[in-house]
């Protein structure tokens, strides 16, 4: 089945840091654009960043709201991709998605994964 | 800057049409875009990629009745003989390099 599974979501304090993980199967991951989109409750998505494939350099963006706190990473031997992030605020509360693309459109999204920053 | 541009909401009758509209920011009328469709508490599902001259190209398994087109810096996404299951958030996309945008989204309500 072609599907995408986040975990790692959870509480965690402002200041703290947290891991996610995007597990991917039923499709050729190491092709694979992947991005993470988090929605805010009540709010509209926004992305956070993206990795290319390693054809593409493996090419890392971020939004500017997580530049320098967000890192990306993928693991492609274990079709899973990460979001390991830093120095949490109580804005980066939301459902974290992960998404694939051969390059540009979203053509697969996860289920997501809820982060709550909170004291 | 890259920005795209949705009305907050549309509705329509169950089985009338919907035509939802994501408008480019100015000097951006060739980007292509994606719409996707959020359900109610679901993450979202990719509806298809909508290129500036109006082709596009569907995910898989998604119904006829859902089409792309494109008029200058306008992308719209047609829904015809809307269902219940059609009561969604619909958001547009693009991408330019090392970034990617998203529309405000909007929210279709069946009547």
């Amino acid at each position: 089945e072609v599907q995408l599974v986040e975990s790692g979501g959870g509480l965690v304090k402002p200041g703290g840091s947290l891991r996610l993980s995007c597990a991917a199967s039923g499709f050729t991951f190491t092709d694979a654009w992947l991005s993470w989109v988090r929605q805010a409750p009540g709010k509209g998505l926004e992305w956070v960043g993206r990795i290319k494939s390693k054809n593409h350099d493996g090419t890392i963006d971020y939004a500017a709201p997580v530049k320098g706190r967000f890192s990306i990473s993928r693991d492609d031997s274990k079709t899973t991709l990460y979001l390991q992030m830093n120095s949490l605020e109580i804005e980066d509360t939301a459902v974290y998605y992960c998404a694939s693309s051969i390059a540009d459109a979203f053509d697969l999204w996860g289920q997501g994964t809820m982060v709550t920053v909170s004291s | 800057q890259l920005v795209l541009t949705q009305s907050p909401s549309a509705s329509a009758s169950l089985g009338a049409s919907v035509k939802l509209t994501c408008t480019l920011s100015r000097g951006h009328n060739n980007y292509a875009i994606a719409w996707h469709q959020q359900q109610p508490e679901k993450g979202p599902r990719y509806l298809m990629k909508v290129n500036s001259d109006g082709s596009h190209n569907k995910g898989d398994g998604i119904p006829d009745r859902f089409s792309g087109s494109s008029s200058g810096a306008e992308r719209y996404l047609t829904i015809s003989s809307l269902q219940s299951e059609d009561e969604a958030d619909y958001y547009c996309q693009t991408w330019d390099t090392g970034i990617h945008v998203f529309g405000t989204g909007t929210r279709v309500t069946v009547l």
